[in-house]
């Protein structure tokens, strides 16, 4: 079965920094990897999703993410972090064919400094 | 379209009452999903239905159960609550899962049993 880690409960980064958040995965094949956004009081937004090709993904809101199969890693990265992207942070890896249920990651809070 | 609905939004129960939470999608998709989400727990799968009239258990089924009489309709039941189920609720859908389908999710529904 697949399992996501994300190592850092808390983020604090001041606007205008850039941001990495880090996700590292345990599956046995090519998975997909999906990041998704929770803003305060809301459901969950993908930002952006991993499942063949390119390694660097673009994702909405000025996102990114790269997929490093040698460190089973799908870091999450913007180079200047403003204000709104302060939220709660989602990694989720799912099995590729047949039918999958993708797992989670427990949460990355990020917190904007003005 | 208004996506995934939920609810009601907030509600407060006492120790064993029993209620319902809705889960709505206009979306035409196949599969929906219940999960919950406690501080630094991140969203655990309860259960989930692969269409009408099939559901199936997730990672922590006990004390619900749900139904999918119809392909929009998602239901989750709590016959006694538990404190224990205080909990944020959250409802997705997806088209389908092939495992790089992106998944939907409803506002939430927060929950707190006194």
């Amino acid at each position: 079965a697949q399992s996501v880690t994300q190592p850092d409960i808390h983020i604090t980064v001041s606007e205008g920094a850039s941001l990495e958040l880090r996700c590292n995965y345990s599956y046995g094949a090519t998975p997909y990897l999906f990041w998704y956004v929770q803003s305060p009081g809301q459901g969950l937004q993908l930002l952006l999703k991993y499942f063949s090709g390119d390694t660097l993904v673009q994702g909405i809101k000025g996102f990114e993410a790269e997929f490093k199969r040698s460190q089973s890693s799908f870091n999450l990265r913007k180079p200047s972090v403003h204000w709104s992207d302060a939220a709660e942070y989602f990694c989720a890896v799912g099995a590729v064919g047949g039918s999958y249920i993708p797992t989670f990651g427990r949460g990355t809070s990020l917190i904007v400094h003005p | 379209n208004a996506g995934v609905t939920q609810t009601p939004k907030f509600r407060v129960l006492k120790t064993g009452q029993s209620m319902t939470l809705l889960c709505a999608q206009d979306m035409n998709h196949e599969y929906m999903y219940w999960y919950r989400q406690d501080p630094g727990m991140g969203l655990r799968l309860i259960h989930y239905s692969v269409g009408e009239g099939t559901t199936a258990k997730g990672e922590v089924p006990d004390g619900y159960n749900v139904s999918r009489l119809k392909k929009q309709n998602f239901l989750l039941g709590l016959e006694s609550a538990a404190p224990s189920q205080t909990s944020v609720y959250f409802c997705a859908s997806s088209r389908i899962t092939s495992g790089q389908e992106t998944q939907y999710f409803g506002p939430g529904t927060r929950l707190l049993v006194l």
